[in-house]
């Protein structure tokens, strides 16, 4: 079975960092892109960032994009997004996503149970 | 970067209706369409990918269909377990782009 698990969240500053990690069992980790996808409260999805399975192919959202940094441990089947500079509208519920191709785009087929990160002072 | 427009943004139907719904792409992504359901505090849930394939272990209430720009989830016969919300996804190409997302609500 495909688990995902995130971790990480929390409350932060404005201007503050974290990282998120999200550990990932049930298959084989080092042949599928991982993506995170937020959702502020109340609202739509948004996709945030993807990396291809040998981490050569990574893509950001205009939104985080300087700001945000995605990178995975295929020796430790784990994926993780450093999040600086954070701004009030970062704040959402984050998912990580599998797509099961190894450059793949979007093809998202498992999800974990989201990890709530809140910026506010 | 492509802009998937979804409509209608909410409807309220009853158990037993049929209920369309759909996404339109900015510009042609061929079958690069995945269909998810949202339930409150929930994780989305894959409904259809590739435009109209049906994923493995969802009812067959829920089909999909369309290519190029229009697309359509229409879920047959409504169940009580169905009012969620419902989000088209662009898997042709990066940015990935959601639908703004429809959401069913018991009439």
């Amino acid at each position: 079975e495909v688990q995902l698990v995130e971790s990480g969240g929390g409350l932060v500053k404005p201007g503050g960092s974290l990282r998120l990690s999200c550990a990932a069992s049930g298959f084989i980790f080092n042949t599928c892109t991982l993506n995170w996808v937020r959702q502020a409260p109340g609202r739509g999805l948004e996709w945030v960032s993807s990396i291809s399975s040998s981490g050569t192919h990574i893509y950001y959202a205009e939104s985080v994009k300087g700001r945000f940094t995605i990178s995975r441990d295929n020796a430790k089947n784990s994926v993780q997004l450093q999040m600086n500079s954070l701004r009030a509208e970062d704040t959402a519920v984050y998912y990580c996503a599998r797509d099961p191709r190894g450059a793949g785009t979007g093809f998202l087929d498992s999800w974990g149970q989201g990890i709530l990160v809140t910026v506010s002072s | 970067d492509i802009q998937m427009t979804q409509s209608p943004s909410s409807l309220s139907a009853s158990v037993g209706d049929a209920v369309t719904i759909t996404c339109r792409a900015s510009q042609d992504i061929g079958n690069g369409l995945g269909w998810y359901q949202q339930k409150p505090g929930k994780a989305p849930e894959r409904l259809i990918y590739d435009a109209s394939s049906l994923q493995s272990g969802v009812p067959s209430r829920f089909s999909g269909s369309g290519s190029g720009t229009e697309f359509t989830l229409t879920i047959s016969s409504l169940q009580p377990e169905d009012f969620a919300a419902y989000y088209c996804l662009q898997h042709n190409r990066y940015p990935l782009t959601f639908g703004g997302g429809t959401k069913v609500e018991m009439k």
